[in-house]
């Protein structure tokens, strides 16, 4: 079967830097991407990778190695708008979306 | 601007009832999702429509129903509720059905008693 397997929460301190983990058996891969969920609201786009290496936007980067089934997204210089869920979805060889159940992160000051 | 806009916001339902949800979007997208998250689980795709006048069925069609008229709008259909169907639901779009990014509404809390 398919399945993406992320930690359920983490903690973390304003200012600091948290990495969290996603990793993955899917059935090909056509791409890994990262989304943003606060509490009661829609998820929304935070990254896309297709090739292994680190991509980095801002004080977001997310890195992606093919060969391991692994992906991370790194949040440097938290702010208390970064508790969120962070979700993690590979496309598989039909395309289709696999969803992890997703990390709350949890920025204490 | 809008987006992708879904109604109502919320619900409570009682079971044997039908419903329909509604999901309309200003974008010009051609493929839209269906999506119920539920607590512990990841997004799990009820029907998808990669274009207008063409829809498939997900990883948990059972139950609902959509249809795409045309390529603004993709409703959902539950024909006779169950509370095992209380859950969020996620209407989201995207330009193609390649590695386009998804665009979310702001989805629909049900609860059906």
């Amino acid at each position: 079967g398919q399945n993406i397997d992320q930690p359920t929460e983490m903690t973390a301190t304003e200012g600091a830097i948290v990495q969290i983990n996603c990793t993955y058996q899917t059935s090909g891969f056509n791409g890994l991407f990262w989304y943003q969920q606060h509490a009661g609201e829609a998820p929304t786009f935070l990254s896309y990778n297709v090739l292994d290496g680190l991509e980095e936007k801002g004080r977001f980067s997310s890195f992606l190695s093919r060969s391991k089934g692994y992906s991370y997204l790194l949040l440097k210089e938290l702010q208390m708008k970064d508790s969120a869920s962070y979700l993690c979805a590979v496309r598989d060889s039909n395309y289709q979306l696999i969803w992890g159940a997703g990390t709350k992160l949890i920025i204490k000051p | 601007t809008a987006g992708i806009t879904q109604a109502p916001t919320s619900q409570i339902l009682a079971a044997g009832r039908s419903m329909t949800l509604r999901c309309t979007q200003d974008m010009r997208h051609n493929a839209m999702y269906w999506y119920r998250q539920d607590l512990g689980l990841g997004l799990r795709l009820i029907h998808y429509s990669n274009t207008a006048g063409t829809t498939g069925k997900g990883e948990v069609p059972d139950g609902y129903s959509v249809s795409r008229a045309n390529t603004d709008d993709f409703p959902l259909t539950l024909a006779s509720a169950v509370p095992s169907q209380t859950s969020v639901y996620f209407c989201a779009s995207s330009l193609g059905t390649g590695n386009e990014k998804l665009f979310f509404g702001s989805g629909t809390q049900l609860s059906v008693l």
